[in-house]
């Protein structure tokens, strides 16, 4: 059992857009910055956002992030069959004093 | 560019132990938090250890509390993670990645390809 909750699985069909959610506490996402990872099969993971809704050089604008209070959420607009992979949020927990990881979501792209 | 490469994974039985190494290249390296992270077969990412940059500051994940052991070395851009009295529930791909200047964090920027620990009897 993650400490973040994320949905299992999501799908989309090309163009479409998609939202993930991760759902924390006031001790991780209440008062911490989440950052969202995308983990191919068989690569290493990649920072997709960073500091809530930070996208890092490279990353296209399809992607976005928020967060609210102890939930936070990602967004992926126009999607493309080369978004199909695992998304994981993170962020530090005060509480456990390490970093805590949702459970991840598998993406489809129908 | 930002290198980090990891070294030291093998096949151990239950009980044994494996030093895993990470070396680094293309930042300041004293400068930023390192952090391990593994991903069990058909599971998903799980954080193990951080240290600060200067090594004073230190946290393990529960799982591997008083048998894995992180260190660096500063002058040989250089991080460690020894780990003793291995579990099949080890068994895992073991990712070292570059955090923050701040050490109590989860950006982690940039990511080694992986080592491959598998503890088997």
């Amino acid at each position: 059992q993650s400490v973040l909750t994320q949905p299992p699985s999501a799908s989309g069909t090309p163009g479409q857009r998609v939202t993930i959610s991760c759902s924390g506490s006031n001790s991780n996402i209440g008062t911490n910055p989440i950052n969202w990872y995308q983990k191919l099969p068989g690569t290493a993971p990649k920072l997709l956002i960073y500091t809530n809704s930070q996208r890092p050089s490279g990353v296209p604008d399809r992607f976005s992030g928020s967060k609210s209070g102890t939930s936070a959420s990602l967004a992926i607009s126009g999607l493309q069959s080369e978004d199909e992979a695992d998304y994981y949020c993170a962020t530090w927990d005060d509480s456990l004093r390490g970093v805590v990881f949702g459970g991840g979501t598998k993406l489809t792209v129908l | 560019e930002v290198q980090l490469l990891e070294s030291g994974g093998g096949v151990v039985q239950p009980g044994e132990s494996l030093k895993l190494s990470c070396a680094a290249s293309g930042f300041d390296f004293p400068n930023y938090a390192m952090i391990w992270v593994r991903q069990a077969p058909g599971k998903g990412l799980e954080w193990v250890s951080t240290i600060s940059g200067g090594g004073g500051n230190i946290w393990y994940a529960g799982p591997v509390k008083g048998r894995f052991t992180v260190s660096r070395d500063n002058s040989k851009n250089t991080v460690h993670l020894q780990m003793n009295n291995l579990r099949d529930g080890d068994t895992a791909i073991y990712y070292c990645a570059k955090g923050d200047i701040t050490a109590a964090a989860s950006r982690f920027d940039h990511w080694g390809q992986g080592a491959l620990v598998s503890v088997s009897s």
